[in-house]
């Protein structure tokens, strides 16, 4: 059974940094691309990352560049994002989601982050 | 980078009713569309992908249509546990993005 469980959200002052963890199973992780979306609260859906399985390919949304990075640990079945430079807007719920045919086939729980003084 | 407009943004339906969930992208993405379904509380679930390929395990009163920059998922008779928020990415390129989504509601 495929699983993604997303951990080390919590909440931080503006400014602070975070970082989280994806720990994937019931499939070959290394063989797939993954990804961090995030949904503020009340709000969309909206694409933060994407790493490639061998890590050779990374893309970010204009509003984290510079301040989160992606990357992953094939070894280990583990996705991370670092996130500094936090601010107010970047509150919200952090999901891991796994890449296949186009499309974003399974999805963690979420880790919430909230940023504030 | 590609904008996804959905609508309606709100949609009031009675159980087996017929519905249709448009997207229109600002370019053109070929079928590299999805729709996913949210609940509340609950991650994204993945229904449709390639713009018309049904996800497995998915009924098949969900379908999904379209090309180039209109798109759209239909939901051929309404059951209760379909009201839920539903949402169209596109995966042409990067930055990958979402529709604002549709929040499908009881009559």
């Amino acid at each position: 059974e495929v699983q993604l469980v997303e951990s080390g959200g919590g909440l931080v002052q503006p400014g602070g940094s975070l970082r989280l963890s994806c720990a994937a199973s019931g499939f070959t992780f290394s063989t797939y691309s993954m990804n961090w979306v995030r949904q503020a609260p009340g709000k969309g859906l909206e694409w933060v990352s994407s790493i490639s399985s061998t890590s050779s390919i990374i893309h970010y949304a204009v509003s984290v560049k510079g301040r989160f990075t992606i990357s992953r640990d094939n070894a280990q079945n583990s996705l991370y994002l670092q996130m500094n430079s936090l601010r107010d807007e970047d509150t919200a719920v952090y999901y891991c989601a796994r890449a296949v045919n186009w499309s974003y086939d399974f999805w963690g729980q979420g880790t919430l982050v909230t940023v504030s003084s | 980078d590609i904008q996804l407009t959905q609508s309606p943004s709100f949609l009031s339906a009675s159980v087996g009713d017929r519905v249709t969930i448009t997207c229109r992208a600002s370019q053109g993405i070929s079928s590299y569309l999805a729709w996913y379904q949210q609940k509340p509380g609950k991650a994204p679930k993945l229904l449709i992908y390639a713009t018309s390929t049904l996800q497995s395990g998915v009924p098949s009163r969900f379908s999904g249509s379209g090309s180039g920059t209109e798109f759209t998922l239909t939901i051929s008779s309404l059951q209760p546990e379909d009201f839920a928020t539903y949402y169209c990415q596109q995966l042409n390129s990067y930055p990958r993005t979402f529709g604002q989504g549709t929040k499908l509601e009881i009559k």
